[in-house]
């Protein structure tokens, strides 16, 4: 168990619809990152926030956004659903930012399936 | 251009002996860290084990050690005694110093790992 959460495991959901994925970090932990996993694109990261605040952008679609709220969980929304959405979402948190050394615990992930 | 490839899609072993997962990597950077991961057939991403540009020591963690070669740009992970709980696809990342910027990992593609009784 690495101390990531990640609410709910299993979503299913219709094209065009919206839905929110729920992230806990590590205690003590200040930066969240979240990754797409997909058959076709592999792991891609899609965005961090440090302590609240976006700290940087990967790949990540306009129809998705993210925020940290200020007891550190992180909510991914991802709206306008399409079939190509589909995939693994993971959760990552890290102590801090600026190491490389710093190493990113995953949560169990979110397994989204758009019908 | 891709940053860190595996070569192997694909790797078998017998229980009990060691097995070597290709890793390589392609950075710029001088101060950068090298990571694996094994993903279960369950799904969860577990650390393994890490690796940083400025270590001298190759990187050991219990059955997991990290053959690294800085030189050919290359961070090999040998698993010894290999068990079958093992079984999984194994994941190289590498996260890139990057000053004020994301710490975000890039990841290869996997290999998936067997182990036959």
């Amino acid at each position: 168990d690495s101390g990531v959460t990640q609410t709910p495991k299993h979503l299913i959901t219709a094209t065009g619809q919206r839905v929110t994925l729920r992230c806990s970090p590590r205690s003590g932990d200040l930066s969240v990152y979240w990754y797409q996993q997909s058959l076709d694109q592999g792991l891609q990261f899609l965005i961090q926030y440090y302590n609240g605040e976006e700290r940087a952008k990967g790949n990540i679609l306009e129809r998705f956004s993210a925020q940290q709220f200020p007891d550190l969980h992180s909510e991914l929304n991802l709206s306008s659903l399409e079939l190509g959405d589909s995939a693994l979402y993971f959760c990552a948190s890290s102590v801090e930012q600026g190491r490389t050394q710093e190493t990113q615990y995953f949560g169990p992930g979110t397994r989204l399936l758009v019908l | 251009a891709q940053k860190i490839t595996q070569t192997q899609p694909g790797m078998f072993v017998q229980e009990k002996e060691a097995v070597t997962l290709d890793c390589t990597y392609d950075t710029s950077d001088q101060s950068y860290g090298l990571f694996w991961y094994k993903q279960p057939s369950s799904g969860e991403m577990i650390f393994l084990i890490y690796q940083g540009s400025y270590d001298e020591q190759n990187a050991t963690e219990g059955r997991y050690s990290l053959n690294f070669q800085k030189a050919r740009k290359s961070a090999n992970l040998v698993i010894s005694a290999s068990q079958l709980g093992d079984s999984a696809m194994y994941f190289c990342a590498m996260r890139e110093d990057s000053q004020g910027g994301s710490e975000k990992l890039v990841f290869g593609k996997g290999t998936k790992l067997t182990v036959n009784p």
